[in-house]
């Protein structure tokens, strides 16, 4: 079956600009999560959605921003770049029925702020 | 808060070579344990993981097992391969639908 796909895998964008990343979870999967990977931070957490429900939010300030549509869709948006915005964001989509499950990660999104 | 240690890299090794991966955790509970790899130019990928103390995870002549005295997952493979290069990652999960990441430690097999 098809894995998790997001959309766009590059984009460059100027600070200040606004950008939204999209997510296609496997099919029948309906948790999404969001991470973003630095070389500097790692693997950090963003936000998990459920049934387009938020469960768990990382430690980012508000222009970080998620939803999820009835189809398990997902988008995050990131509003008023900065440089350090610079990342490489993967979504991750699971059955999301147990906690601690095993996570499906799509190749992701990266994202230069100039 | 939960937390993930593993051993710095870059690790280079010849083909066949034991490699060892160190990661240590710190948890409030009885988080899950979980070994993701990130081959270059792909997302992450699981490669094991372990639910309790005591439980071993295996796959592709990789194992781990989970530590709880010792709150441990070291990563383990007897004879690495070339293909074998990548970025690997210790991760907890206590439960609250969300990974906590360590550092992700670069292993480079030489043929």
């Amino acid at each position: 079956k098809a894995g998790v796909t997001q959309t766009p895998r590059y984009l460059i964008k100027t600070r200040g600009q606004q950008v939204t990343l999209s997510c296609s979870p496997i099919s029948g999967h309906r948790s999404v999560s969001w991470y973003q990977q630095t070389p500097g931070q790692g693997l950090q957490f963003l936000f998990e959605y459920f049934s387009e429900t938020q469960r768990n939010k990382g430690n980012f300030p508000g222009r970080f921003s998620g939803r999820q549509f009835s189809n398990s869709r997902s988008e995050m948006n990131v509003s008023t770049l900065e440089l350090g915005d610079s990342a490489l964001y993967l979504c991750a989509s699971s059955l999301g029925q147990a906690p601690g499950g095993e996570l499906f990660f799509g190749e992701g999104s990266r994202l230069t702020v100039l | 808060g939960n937390s993930v240690t593993q051993m710095e890299g870059p690790v280079t090794l010849s083909e066949e070579a034991f490699l060892t991966i160190n990661c240590t955790y710190t948890a409030t509970g009885y988080p899950s344990l979980f070994w993701y790899v990130q081959y270059p130019g792909e997302g992450l990928q699981l490669l094991l993981k372990a639910t309790k103390a005591d439980d071993k995870g295996s796959n592709k002549g990789f194992e781990a097992t989970y530590r709880k005295e010792t709150t441990s997952f070291h990563l383990e493979k007897g004879s690495v391969q070339v293909s074998d290069s990548a970025v690997y990652f210790c991760a907890l999960s206590e439960g609250d639908y969300k990974l906590s990441f360590g550092a992700g430690t670069t292993v480079t097999v030489r043929a």
